[in-house]
């Protein structure tokens, strides 16, 4: 069974620009979690979705932040305009359910100068 | 609300001898218990869970931890630990059933680094 598959890897951007990341979960998964993990921290919630509506974006800095899953698969997570403490790893993970086992993907490690 | 304290930034212990890693918690309702490990540059890997019964819970790769309800614990052990155990360890709760949410609240890791 494949795991959840996360684009890009690592990016490098400036201060005021704009980042997307991309979250594949395991295929039958209805639900999928953004988490950011500073370094130093353990992983914080951004969003949860439950297949395409959102659950809870109480933590989302919904300003510079957004997300969407509009097809109930695959999302997206962007950030405009960043800064510089958005530097971190963002972590997506999917659960077959609420109240299930998270399984999570490999980050996409962000770094803004 | 809940929080995970992990008080151990790092534990560093030599091939083979036995390891424990802290976790305590604090919460208002009950709550499901787990242990993630993050390996260089990869993303969380379930190691155990406690959702109910038995306060023993066994993982994968040898590790075990207990559940300890007055205490509000739930440590992690490991009898003999192996170079490739090396790796970050977070502890992690979610509040039981009753919300619609089930967002993990971390703790904030301990470094386990297993010297030969």
């Amino acid at each position: 069974e494949a795991g959840v598959a996360q684009s890009p890897r690592y990016k490098i951007i400036e201060k005021r620009q704009s980042v997307a990341f991309w979250c594949n979960p395991i295929s039958g998964h209805a639900t999928l979690y953004w988490y950011q993990q500073i370094l130093g921290q353990g992983p914080k919630l951004l969003i949860q979705f439950q297949n395409n509506g959102v659950v809870d974006d109480s933590q989302l800095p919904k300003d510079r932040f957004s997300a969407e899953r509009l097809k109930g698969v695959d999302s997206t997570l962007k950030i405009q305009p960043a800064k510089l403490e958005d530097s971190a790893v963002y972590l997506c993970a999917s659960s077959t359910g609420i109240q299930e086992t998270q399984y999570f993907g490999p980050g996409t490690r962000l770094l803004v100068l | 609300a809940q929080s995970v304290t992990q008080l151990d930034s790092q534990v560093p212990v030599f091939e083979e001898a036995p390891v424990e890693l802290r976790c305590n918690y604090s919460s208002s309702v009950s709550v499901y218990l787990f242990w993630y490990v993050q390996y260089p540059n990869q993303g969380l890997q379930l190691l155990l869970k406690y959702l109910s019964g038995s306060t023993l819970v066994k993982g994968i790769n040898g590790f075990e931890a207990e559940f300890n309800k007055s205490q509000t614990s739930f440590h992690l052990r490991k009898p003999s630990v192996h170079i490739s155990d090396t790796a970050e360890y977070f502890c992690a709760v979610t509040p039981q059933a009753g919300g619609a949410t089930n967002k993990l609240i971390f703790g904030t890791g301990t470094l386990l680094a297993v010297q030969p």
